[in-house]
């Protein structure tokens, strides 16, 4: 069956450290991969978007590694602050560009002062 | 910074009741989608529109749905005969064909 999983449990870290969350996926094989940011209460923010050929991306503090053969994304927050708490959601697009999106069910993180 | 805006934010119905849930994409985007998602569950993909039919629609979707872009900005999400499972956020988003999606704030609905 098709599964697209990320670290359940929150994840607790000190400010100033990285922090690094796993999404990984079974059965698809998607197009690329995306990473959003979501507050409670609000909508998901676009973050970073990896395609199939692509091994990494990288966006001001935000770092994002696509690996296909392992069908993982690690996706990294340099120099964490407070302000980047919040639940991070993996999404695979499988409809070959039409933004059919399956989403993860999201990693919880704490930056912590 | 432009933005996708959705109507009403929360809306209470009784079961059996139609609801119109509403939104107003990014006036350059031509790819607009509907997702949802269940109090404490993951956001779900429900439809995608686009040159004024449906690209793509998931199970969720079926008949008591029903996707409208009646003017050059709204875009409306209908559900005919409402049930207690379909209370949840409803989000509505638009991109460019890049695949960066833009979501509204969301309309929480509340079936009772």
């Amino acid at each position: 069956s098709q599964k697209i999983e990320q670290n359940s449990e929150a994840l607790n870290i000190q400010e100033g450290k990285t922090a690094t969350l796993t999404c990984n996926y079974t059965n698809y094989s998607p197009a690329y991969l995306q990473w959003y940011r979501q507050d409670p209460g609000r909508g998901p923010v676009f973050l970073l978007l990896i395609r199939e050929n692509e091994k990494e991306k990288r966006k001001e503090r935000l770092k994002v590694t696509f690996d296909t053969t392992l069908k993982q994304s690690l996706f990294h927050i340099t120099a964490s602050q407070p302000a980047d708490s919040a639940t991070y959601l993996c999404a695979l697009d499988i409809s070959g560009g039409y933004n059919k999106l399956i989403f993860g069910a999201g990693t919880r993180l704490a930056v912590h002062p | 910074e432009p933005e996708v805006t959705q109507t009403p934010s929360h809306q209470v119905t009784q079961m059996g009741q139609e609801v119109i849930l509403r939104c107003v994409p990014i006036s350059n985007h031509l790819y607009f989608y509907w997702y949802r998602q269940i109090l404490g569950q993951k956001v779900e993909f429900l439809v995608s529109f686009y040159n004024n039919e449906i690209s793509e629609k998931s199970e969720i979707f079926d008949d008591q749905f029903s996707v409208e872009r009646p003017d050059g900005s709204n875009f409306t999400l209908k559900i005919r005969s409402t049930k207690l499972e379909d209370s949840a956020m409803y989000f509505c988003a638009s991109s460019t064909a890049t695949g960066e999606l833009f979501f509204g704030e969301g309309s929480r609905l509340t079936v009772l």
